[in-house]
């Protein structure tokens, strides 16, 4: 069965611009999580959604929110971007979020603020 | 904030030779997670965990948790080329979110 699909793969965006990020789970998985990731913080919970609700939020600024659709597909955005914004973000899926049988990770987006 | 800390940071061996990577963690956890990451790519998860375990293996994995000490070692025996790559440890606390190490990067040389 077909992966976890984030597109796009790349993006360049300059600072006070804002940017759509999206993630296809896995036919069949409700559960979207995104994480954010740098050289300098790691890997960072930034939300999960469950049927269309964010059951969960990791400490970010309310720059960066999400949602997720009656498919599943889910997007983030981040406005007004900033330089430290420039990261790869991953999004994970899995049948209901609850972390019993591990997720699975798109190829994720790197994201490049100008 | 990492919950969880990796030993080593980095990890060179030779192809053949197994490789052992250390996790710590801080809190209760439901499960402790084993994920790969080749260059700067998605994370592929390797091997779960459950709290109330205490060893298990698949392939030529073979993952240890110890909930007394909060942590968790990953064995890698009869390393290859193609197991290059950064190993990441996370843990599952029962909010629906996995709190990663800073990982270990490991590489195999011919």
């Amino acid at each position: 069965k077909a992966g976890v699909t984030q597109t796009p793969r790349y993006l360049i965006k300059t600072r006070g611009q804002q940017v759509t990020l999206s993630c296809s789970p896995i036919s069949g998985h409700r559960s979207v999580s995104w994480y954010q990731q740098t050289p300098g913080q790691g890997l960072q919970f930034l939300f999960e959604y469950f049927s269309e609700t964010q059951r969960n939020k990791g400490n970010f600024p309310g720059r960066f929110s999400g949602r997720q659709f009656s498919n599943s597909r889910s997007e983030m955005n981040v406005s007004t971007l900033e330089l430290g914004d420039s990261a790869l973000y991953l999004c994970a899926s899995s049948p209901e979020g609850q972390g019993a049988w591990g997720y699975t990770f798109g190829s994720g987006t790197r994201l490049t603020v100008v | 904030s990492q919950q969880g800390e990796e030993d080593p940071q980095a990890l060179s061996i030779q192809e053949g030779e197994n490789a052992t990577m250390n996790c710590s963690y801080k809190t209760s956890i439901n499960n402790l997670q084993w994920y790969r990451q080749n260059s700067g790519r998605g994370l592929v998860h390797l091997i779960l965990i459950r709290s109330n375990e205490r060893e298990k293996h698949s392939g030529r994995l073979r993952v240890t948790l110890d909930t007394s000490k909060k942590s968790s070692s990953l064995l890698i025996t009869a390393s290859r080329a193609a197991d290059t790559a950064s190993y990441f440890c996370a843990t599952h606390q029962g909010a629906q979110k996995l709190v990663f190490g800073q990982g270990t990067r490991l590489t195999i040389n011919p």
